[in-house]
Order: C-alpha cells, then structure tokens, then sequence
C-alpha cells in the first residue's frame, strides 16, 4: 500500500534556530516528491519538487533533499522565523494515480 | 484569476442536508483535483478531471459524494444526505496537466461542518 509517514509529528521551536522535518515513503512507482506548506484556513503551497534523480533543492530558507534508494526525505528550515509556523505536508507522487499525502507536521515558531 | 477560488470559505448544515461547495481553478488550467482534509489526517483525494476526459472517481467515499466541471473551468462538488463523519475542509487544485514536473495550486477550501 502506497504511504506517506511523516516525523515529527509536531514540533516547536525557538526563533531563529534551525530544524529538521523527515519523511519516510513506500510508493510505486515513484514520479517525484514534494513538500508543501500549510498555514492555518489555507491551502497548502508548494515548496519544493524533486524528481528521482535530484539529491537536494533549495527554497530560501528551505532545503528539501531526497534519497530515493532509502525513500526518505528531510526538509530543513534555517533560521527559522515566527512565519515559519505551519503544517508542513510531504507528498509523493505515482505518476499518473493520485498524489499520496503525508499527514503533515506542524511547526511552531516561538519568540 | 489569480489561483484557485473556492466557495464558500465556511458551511455549516444540518445532518441530512445536501450541500454545494464550488471550484473556480485558474484560468486555463485543465486539471482540477478534489480532496478532503481531516482534522489530525492528511489529504485524502477524491476526484480528478483532466479536459473533456472521464473524470477519475475513484477516492469518493460513497455514492452521497458526487461532482461535476463544466466547461472545462468551474466544479462544483455535492454531498447529499450529510452525514457529520463528511466534516472536514474540502480543498480544490487546479494544474496545468496531470504530469510530474508541474506542481498543483490550491485553493483556501471549504471548512464543511455539519451538525
């Protein structure tokens, strides 16, 4: 069965520091990987794309890498600021079946 | 427009009930996707439309769900007979086509509640 998992499941942290969001998938056959950004009463926005043979992609703040071998991905967020609080969804994509959501972690950003 | 514009923002109904819940997705997109979001749960898709093409139904939970494009632009997804287990934010995206390398935009979704 085509999964998502997502880790942690929430997490808060201190403006200004870094973090990292994982993601871990059984999907076949894979197309491409996305994480998208969630904030509360809106749809989710696209941060990055990576197809099978892309390692890393950068989005600002936001470096996103994948190891399709290990099926993991991790997305990383620098100096994190009090926007940065959202719902961080991983999404793998079977090519032409529907996309597979994970069910999100959600970052809180404090002063 | 711009991106995607759902309608409306909030509905409350009644069990019982048949509700509406519309889709205007970019212009020229010919993709439009519905999915429903669950408190605590990831997206959960429900249905595709892809051009003049039979629309994929595969992710509607039951024969209460159903929904319609037309022309090629607006859709509008039904629920008939609400049931308070269909309450959740009902999100619409459009894209340009269903291939790998384009990413989908979004709308605001509807948060349905029924009491």
């Amino acid at each position: 069965k085509n999964q998502v998992e997502q880790s942690p499941q929430s997490l808060i942290i201190l403006e200004g520091k870094n973090c990292t969001l994982q993601c871990n998938y059984t999907v076949s056959p894979f197309s491409n990987l996305r994480w998208y950004k969630q904030d509360t009463g809106r749809g989710p926005v696209s941060l990055t794309i990576m197809t099978f043979s892309e390692n890393t992609k950068s989005n600002g703040r936001y470096t996103a890498t994948l190891d399709a071998d290990t099926k993991q991905s991790s997305l990383h967020i620098t100096a994190s600021q009090l926007s940065d609080s959202a719902s961080y969804i991983c999404v793998v994509s079977p090519g032409n079946t529907p996309l597979v959501f994970g069910k999100g972690t959600r970052l809180s950003v404090i002063a | 427009g711009a991106g995607v514009s759902q309608s409306p923002s909030n509905k409350v109904t009644e069990k019982g009930k048949d509700v509406e819940l519309r889709c205007d997705p970019i212009s020229g997109h010919t993709a439009l996707y519905w999915y429903r979001q669950s408190l605590g749960q990831g997206l959960e898709f429900l249905i595709y439309f892809q051009g003049n093409s039979a629309p994929d139904k595969s992710g509607l939970p039951s024969d209460r769900f159903s929904a319609e494009r037309t022309g090629g632009s607006v859709s509008t997804l039904t629920i008939q007979r609400t049931q308070q287990e269909d309450s959740a934010v009902y999100l619409c995206a459009s894209s340009l086509e269903r291939q790998a390398s384009y990413g989908y935009t979004f709308g605001s979704g509807t948060r349905l509640t029924v009491v």
